[in-house]
């Protein structure tokens, strides 16, 4: 079965300052890859998706993450954090099994923006 | 403008209660799905259903029920035999096949 592991359950950084994400898989096949970012009380909403091709995917906000299949890691960056980025951030792996096409989720990572 | 809504906000359950709380779309989704939210958990899956009159349970259907009689709507009963209710739900939809889940915005349940 496919897992997601977050290795970092909180992060802190300083607003301008450079961001990266750590996003590790496991899944026996090719992997579909997806970061979401939920604010405070809301749902979740998605910043990128990789399914093939390009293992460098721009998404919205500004955010990028780059695939590496052989680390396993689908790490998210953003070159100039903004207070506004502070919020949960999820990375999710998609599988197909006997259900259909199910999305697998890690255990998120709090970003804190520092003034 | 199409979305996924669900309701209420805010629910507040007396122990030994069942409460059922609300998710509608007008995506025309096939496929619907509950998460719980724990801190520091994730998402775990729930319940979730490819198409209508049919659902499968997830990793933590225990004490949870759901049904899909009509192709916008996916309510979720929390009963009585769950333990710990007390979580922040999430619905969401895809297309048939898809892997891009739209999010409802929550439903945070409290038991008091």
């Amino acid at each position: 079965a496919q897992s997601v592991t977050q290795p970092d359950i909180h992060i802190t950084v300083s607003e301008g300052a450079s961001l990266e994400l750590r996003c590790n898989y496991s899944y026996g096949a090719t992997p579909y890859l997806f970061w979401y970012v939920q604010s405070p009380g809301q749902g979740l909403q998605l910043l990128l998706k990789y399914f093939s091709g390009d293992t460098l995917v721009q998404g919205i906000k500004g955010f990028e993450a780059e695939f590496k299949r052989s680390q396993s890691s689908f790490n998210l960056r953003k070159p100039s954090v903004h207070w506004s980025d502070a919020a949960e951030y999820f990375c999710a792996v998609g599988a197909n099994n006997n259900a259909g096409n199910m999305l697998t989720f890690g255990g998120g990572t709090r970003l804190m923006v520092k003034p | 403008d199409g979305g996924i809504t669900q309701s209420p906000k805010y629910l507040f359950r007396k122990e030994g209660q069942n409460v059922t709380l609300s998710c509608e779309q007008n995506l025309n989704h096939d496929a619907m799905y509950w998460y719980r939210q724990d801190p520091g958990q994730g998402l775990r899956l729930i319940y979730y259903s490819q198409i209508v009159n049919d659902f499968q349970k997830g990793d933590i259907a225990e004490g949870y029920s759901v049904s899909r009689e009509k192709k916008e709507s996916f309510p979720l009963t929390v009963t009585s035999a769950q333990k710990n209710p007390t979580a922040f739900y999430l619905c969401a939809s895809s297309i048939a096949g898809g892997y891009g889940y739209t999010f409802g915005s929550g439903t945070r349940l409290t038991v008091v």
